[in-house]
């Protein structure tokens, strides 16, 4: 199956600074990649879908100023965490896609600690 | 997308088949169900799709009622490594794979 990656794997920050997260398709182009947000013993929760060279679409309740996204290319799609708090705190995963494909891939994720 | 509902945990004995269940009673005549797990700490990893037909694959069979209203996943011989939660999505195909997740099924599997 197709490989996605995510960078960093883990991270922790001070509260107030700004984290980026990468997600790469290694294998194939993604017109399509969607976040997602895990708290421990909860479920995945959609954040935003982004689509190559358009804007983000972002979940209801998800601040689109905070959670700034970017697919600048068809391999590449970063999630930046902006004045990150301790709530901030979570497992972030990436999952990307293309119309051919009849599943979605879904990267490793990233654990984002904010102190 | 559709609802799906699936039971918080289940055990299994290594060895046996594991026999996950998930109902999704509204799911309309274009939405799949997709079975995916997530071992603790990974990203999840897909398992196996269907419409209306029974699928297998290397890893899993998944049965689906002619109504289409439930369906179960089958792992044949849970090992160890089976532990995980297992979620029930269903979804329309053409919308590149956004996928709604519910709280899913813990399976865990005993020596």
């Amino acid at each position: 199956g197709a490989v996605v990656s995510q960078h960093p794997s883990w991270v922790i920050c001070k509260s107030g600074t700004s984290v980026k997260i990468e997600c790469r398709s290694l294998d194939f182009q993604a017109t399509t990649m969607f976040w997602y947000r895990q708290f421990p013993k909860q479920s995945l929760m959609l954040m935003a879908t982004s689509n190559e060279g358009s804007k983000a679409t972002y979940e209801q309740g998800v601040e689109k100023d905070k959670f700034l996204i970017n697919h600048a290319s068809l391999t590449l799609s970063t999630l930046t965490v902006t004045s990150a708090h301790p709530e901030d705190s979570s497992f972030y995963i990436c999952s990307a896609g293309t119309q051919a494909y009849n599943e979605q891939f879904f990267g490793p994720g990233t654990r984002l600690t904010v102190l | 997308d559709a609802k799906t509902t699936q039971p918080p945990s289940m055990d299994c004995a290594e060895g046996r088949a594991a026999n996950l269940p998930c109902n999704h009673s509204t799911i309309s005549g274009n939405e799949y169900v997709y079975w995916y797990r997530q071992i603790h700490s990974q990203g999840p990893q897909y398992i196996i799709h269907g419409l209306k037909n029974n699928e297998t694959n290397e890893m899993a069979s998944l049965i689906i009622t002619e109504d289409r209203k439930s369906s179960t996943l089958i792992l044949p011989h849970a090992t160890l490594r089976d532990t995980a939660v297992y979620y029930c999505i269903v979804r329309v195909i053409t919308n590149a794979g956004k996928s709604t997740f519910g709280d899913g099924t813990t399976l865990t599997v005993k020596p």
